[in-house]
């Protein structure tokens, strides 16, 4: 049972243009969803987030975006740069607090020079 | 901020043998996490603690897994008599519980590998 699903399990962009990345989730009771970025041999690192109250949250190069009705969020990174090539997960939990995340299989994004 | 902290980064085992992993959460954090990461996945959570209060385990969690959290400080977890399907990226997270949303701060794992 996968509440949480990443669709693309790659993408590749060029540097300079947009990255978006994509996921859907199952469970209506989810109300705080994020984005993790985790490099090789690391673990993964926060990088935003989305309370269900909001429909966008915005912090530099990057934006999510939640659609409630549609059940899916999307993270935007713009401009990318070589340094974001890394899997990026997505992540909801069901009460604000609780932190018991349940994630995506991820999405491998490559930023080409 | 020093970052959570796990050790050892490897371990290689054989089949049936013990192994207990260790985790140094950020010291003001009051929440403490352990998740599983196989190969192609996303993390699933395995149980946490908010202080020394183990307060949720999940069924991923099988009798052979047992953790603690002695003082509320650093947590271990051990797996007994190991089987080749615990082989996985073992990740420890804290975070600090506060009334609005705070992100899990992640260790970078211990690798287990069962021979």
């Amino acid at each position: 049972d996968q509440q949480v699903k990443q669709n693309s399990p790659s993408l590749s962009v060029q540097e300079g243009r947009i990255s978006i990345l994509n996921c859907d989730y199952t469970n209506s009771m989810f109300d705080y969803f994020l984005w993790y970025k985790k490099y090789p041999a690391e673990g993964p690192t926060f990088l935003i987030s989305i309370s269900s109250i909001k429909d966008k949250n915005e912090d530099g190069r990057f934006t999510v975006f939640l659609n409630k009705s549609a059940k899916h969020l999307s993270l935007h990174i713009v401009p990318s740069q070589p340094g974001d090539s890394a899997v990026y997960f997505c992540a909801a939990s069901k009460h604000q607090g609780a932190q018991k995340l349940v994630f995506g299989q991820g999405t491998r994004l490559t930023i080409n020079p | 901020d020093t970052g959570v902290s796990q050790d050892p980064r490897h371990k290689i085992t054989k089949r049936g043998q013990n192994v207990t992993f260790r985790c140094d959460p950020i010291s003001e954090h009051n929440r403490l996490y352990w998740y599983r990461q196989t190969l192609g996945q996303g993390p699933e959570f395995l149980t946490y603690f908010q202080n020394e209060a183990q307060l949720e385990k999940s069924r991923l969690l099988s009798d052979r897994f047992s953790a603690e959290r002695p003082k509320g400080s650093f947590s271990t977890l051990e797996i007994q008599r190991t089987e080749q399907g615990d082989s996985a990226m073992y990740l420890c997270a804290s975070s600090f519980l506060t009334g609005v949303n705070s992100p899990l701060h992640f260790g970078n794992g211990t690798r287990l590998t069962v021979t």
